[in-house]
């Protein structure tokens, strides 16, 4: 059980599009979402964390109008990555939490590469 | 300002004995601790957590400490397997769920 699957596993994509990346929690529903972001040989940075049906709330440094996230339901997320460029090219992992052992635990998707080109 | 610190950035093991990872927090607000498992280019796999009420959870193969006063927890593996070998995550969450992660410490299991 808890199973959260991300689409697409990687993309590659011009400068000054945008992307879009979604997140599901596929047997349970997420009281919260997240989203992180990994750099190379580094620990998961903290984005954004998403309630459904509210706005976002992002970390100190992340542009909210840049990396636009939508909460449609309790086992959807999706994160669009507005005008991309090459310094966005990353590694992004959400996450859905779930209640148990008297505390949160999220589990991770498989992950997006992006690249921007 | 790292919340939560893992400061053995590597670790190697012989097949068979055991592996311990230590973490340790600066924050008394986290209140529920996790470790997760990851492959490069993968998401983090959780592994197992404990309650700060707590003070040892066993699960399997895994064995997860906690000593609230020195703010220190740490992982066991016994007996450690070449399927071990990845980088091991030690997370902290505040009340609102909210996790803060360690570097990380790489694993490698050697036959």
């Amino acid at each position: 059980g808890a199973v959260v699957s991300q689409h697409p596993s990687r993309v590659i994509c011009k400068s000054g599009t945008s992307v879009k990346i979604e997140c599901r929690s596929l047997d349970f529903q997420a009281t919260t979402m997240f989203w992180y972001r990994q750099f190379p040989k580094q620990s998961l940075m903290l984005m954004a964390t998403s309630n459904e049906g509210s706005k976002a709330t992002y970390e100190q440094g992340v542009e909210k109008d840049k990396f636009l996230i939508n909460h449609a339901s309790l086992t959807l997320s999706t994160l669009t990555v507005t005008s991309a460029h090459p310094e966005d090219s990353s590694f992004y992992i959400c996450s859905a939490s779930l209640r148990r052992d008297r505390g949160e635990t999220q589990y991770f998707g498989p992950g997006t590469r992006l690249l921007v080109l | 300002d790292q919340q939560v610190k893992q400061n053995s950035p590597s670790l190697s093991v012989q097949e068979g004995r055991i592996s311990i990872l230590n973490c340790d927090y600066t924050n008394s607000m986290f209140d529920y601790f996790l470790w997760y498992k990851k492959y490069p280019a993968e998401g983090p796999t959780f592994l197992i957590s404990i309650s700060s009420i707590k003070d040892k959870n066993e699960d399997g193969r895994f064995t997860v400490f906690l000593n609230k006063s020195a703010k220190h927890l740490s992982l066991h593996i016994v007996p450690s397997q070449p399927g071990d070998s990845a980088v091991y995550f030690c997370a902290a969450s505040d009340p609102w769920g909210k996790l803060q992660f360690g570097a990380g410490t790489q694993v490698v299991v050697t036959p």
